[in-house]
């Protein structure tokens, strides 16, 4: 079964770059119509959309993030990453990858990112 | 953005008690509604699609109404093990998908 792993720096200083990885395990990234989703949570707070890519490469941000973000595809390594640039305090959240367009059926566990001096 | 409005914040009921979980979407989204049950520290699961198909393996006291802008998600008979934030979500159209802002359950 497919299963999805986020890692990255806890500790990021602000205006510095966010980047991490979603791993995942027991498919292929690549497989047709798969499409690879992020999600912030902000401390004690709701759930934000942030972006998704699919199989091809093909991306579609949250336009409130839009200028900052970037993600990408790594099928050599089946990684899914995430950057986002000049982070400020606001950037400070649980981030999950999750499969789906959609619907998301599976999530990894997330990882909480500080932003940070 | 479509925003979600999810009421109430949270709420305290009775093993057994049937529970109701109301949202409200600031503009048509048919039945492009998802349901997430979220347990402390970990990450959201997927309970109900398209506003009332409930996902394999999830128990069937779990259900999901709805269309439009009115939506309602049941619990029939709470469990210990119901104990969590749920949110509503919307894929309507384009993204950016937008989610409730959760309501709390807990056990009386």
């Amino acid at each position: 079964q497919v299963q999805l792993q986020e890692s990255g720096p806890g500790l990021v200083k602000p205006s510095q770059t966010l980047s991490l990885t979603c791993t995942v395990s027991g498919g292929s990234i690549s497989s047709g119509g798969n499409y690879w989703t992020w999600i912030r949570q902000h401390p004690g707070k709701g759930l934000e959309w942030i972006g998704y890519i699919d199989d091809s490469g093909s991306t579609y941000h949250n336009p409130s993030l839009q200028s900052r973000l970037t993600i990408s595809l790594d099928t050599s390594k089946n990684q899914v990453s995430l950057n986002l640039t000049s982070v400020t305090a606001a950037d400070t959240a649980v981030y999950y990858c999750a499969r789906g367009l959609e619907s998301f059926d599976i999530w990894g566990q997330g990882t909480m990112v500080t932003v940070s001096s | 953005d479509i925003q979600m409005t999810q009421s109430p914040s949270s709420l305290s009921a009775s093993v057994g008690d049937r529970v109701t979980i109301t949202c409200q979407a600031s503009q048509d989204i048919s039945n492009f509604l998802n349901w997430y049950q979220q347990k402390p520290g970990k990450a959201p699961k997927l309970l109900i699609y398209d506003a009332s198909n409930l996902e394999t393996g999830v128990p069937s006291r779990f259900s999901g109404s709805g269309s439009g802008t009115d939506f309602t998600f049941t619990i029939s008979s709470l469990q210990p093990e119901d104990i969590a934030t749920y949110y509503c979500q919307q894929y309507d159209n384009l993204p950016p998908w937008t989610f409730g802002q959760g309501t709390k359950v807990e056990i009386k």
